[in-house]
């Protein structure tokens, strides 16, 4: 896996609002996926990873999907609150070495 | 509490010296990692270990060396071999086997400036 691409850069959302982004991937010598959420001033923290094409992952508000096939992952994020504000990090990986994206930063206005 | 530490915070060396940047663990996880960050770019590995005594070099290992005498630590040097230092390093560490498959748990990051 050489080259990942989070989409959009960098995102708006009004506090109450319901967001998703993208992670896109080439589908070859995929083994896992993995999202984290790194907040300003901490580390980064993981939030999913996933394995199975279809895979559906959920953990309070944020859930995620992933297609192996196509090469892409969605983050889901509904009724965004100010303590979503953070960048969010995807990872795709052979099974010896994730690869990581640049991430989406998303700020929640109030 | 379990976790990761690195020291120090922030690291400010001249051109020309090597530098030691501390990260231990005290999660009991045989894997363990050093990442390079730049702004605008992903996480890039710099090296990587699976077991005491081992380590394998990721993308980007020329101008750093790693040591991995105990399970709990995994220092790394940037040395005066590395053409641009300045950059955020962070220290990660997860449960061995295939590398892929466990969550990373990431320290709080050392900010090197090299003038």
């Amino acid at each position: 896996i050489l080259n990942v691409e989070q989409s959009p850069q960098s995102l708006h959302v009004q506090e109450g609002d319901s967001t998703n982004f993208t992670c896109s991937f080439p589908s070859s010598n995929f083994y896992a996926l993995h999202w984290y959420r790194w907040e300003t001033a901490k580390s980064p923290e993981a939030l999913f990873v996933m394995t199975l094409n279809g895979d559906e992952k959920k953990k309070g508000r944020i859930s995620a999907t992933l297609n192996t096939k196509e090469g892409y992952s969605y983050l889901y994020i509904k009724g965004s609150q100010p303590e979503d504000s953070a960048t969010y990090l995807c990872a795709p990986g052979s099974n010896y070495q994730l690869i990581w994206g640049a991430g989406t930063k998303l700020i929640i206005k109030p | 509490d379990g976790g990761i530490t690195q020291s120090p915070k922030y690291l400010f060396r001249k051109e020309g010296q090597n530098v030691t940047l501390s990260c231990e663990q005290n999660l009991n996880h045989d894997a363990m990692y050093w990442y390079r960050q730049d702004p605008g770019q992903g996480l890039r590995l710099i090296y990587y270990s699976q077991i005491v005594n081992d380590f394998q070099k990721g993308d980007i290992a020329e101008g750093y060396s790693v040591s991995r005498e105990k399970k709990e630590s995994f220092p790394l040097t940037v040395t005066s071999a590395q053409k641009n230092p300045t950059a955020f390093y962070l220290c990660a560490s997860s449960r061995g086997g295939q590398l892929s498959s466990y969550e990373q748990y990431f320290g709080p990051g050392t900010r090197l400036t090299v003038t």
